[in-house]
């Protein structure tokens, strides 16, 4: 299996543009997860998936976050409008039975 | 809720030196704890996954410890190696998701 697969991997747009993110993940894995990383915050999860049904997004910091998984292998996490505060590394992972496989991440750079 | 503090923040030592990552957490009430190593710009690496009834997972140089009653875990490097330098992340599964802690920087100096 090649792992979780995120695109792309660096991303840099303007202030106000609309940014998707993508995420394939292993195949057989029941649960996806989207994880934002920050210098200041650390790793914070964003929002969760359970056989493709989002679980618990208490974590999306503004209604500018949405996500979505269509199927069992693919997911977008969407930010419309995009602010400089949404830099960061967004990573998605996988499980299957509580054991994670990360993805490589997204490095977003808003200016 | 679950808080996950790992100390030190950061250890520099020289190669060759068994040493030993620390991790606590506030609620006993885990599934599993999970170690991981992150590279500077890159994804985590999976390394020890201890299940809740388990006390310690061991995978060559590396041994992971788990004690539920006292919120703790350990994660024990053997003679450390300069590929050793990394950021160590441990993470709790509490009901339905992974939480971790602020991870300890790793420098093995030759």
């Amino acid at each position: 299996d090649a792992g979780v697969i995120q695109s792309p991997r660096h991303e840099v747009t303007e202030m106000g543009q609309e940014v998707t993110l993508r995420c394939k993940p292993i195949s057989g894995h029941n649960s996806l997860f989207w994880y934002r990383q920050t210098m200041m915050r650390g790793l914070e999860l964003l929002i969760y998936f359970n056989n493709n049904v989002p679980i618990d997004d208490s974590g999306m910091p503004e209604d500018r976050f949405s996500a979505k998984m269509p199927n069992a292998s693919f997911s977008t996490l969407k930010i419309q409008p995009s602010e400089p505060r949404d830099s960061a590394v967004y990573f998605c992972a996988s499980s299957l039975a509580r054991d994670y496989t990360f993805g490589s991440g997204t490095r977003l750079t808003v200016v | 809720k679950q808080e996950v503090t790992q100390i030190p923040a950061a250890l520099s030592v020289p190669e060759g030196e068994n040493l030993v990552l620390n991790c606590s957490f506030t609620d006993s009430a885990i599934y599993n704890l999970q170690w991981f190593r992150q590279d500077p710009g890159k994804g985590l690496t999976s390394l020890l996954l201890i299940q809740s009834s388990q006390r310690e997972q061991t995978s060559g140089r590396l041994n992971a410890s788990l004690d539920k009653s006292s919120g703790r875990s350990t994660l024990y490097i053997a003679a450390s190696q300069p590929g050793d330098s990394a950021t160590y992340l441990c993470a709790t599964y509490n009901t339905d998701k992974l939480i971790f802690g602020t991870g300890t920087r790793l420098q093995v100096f030759p």
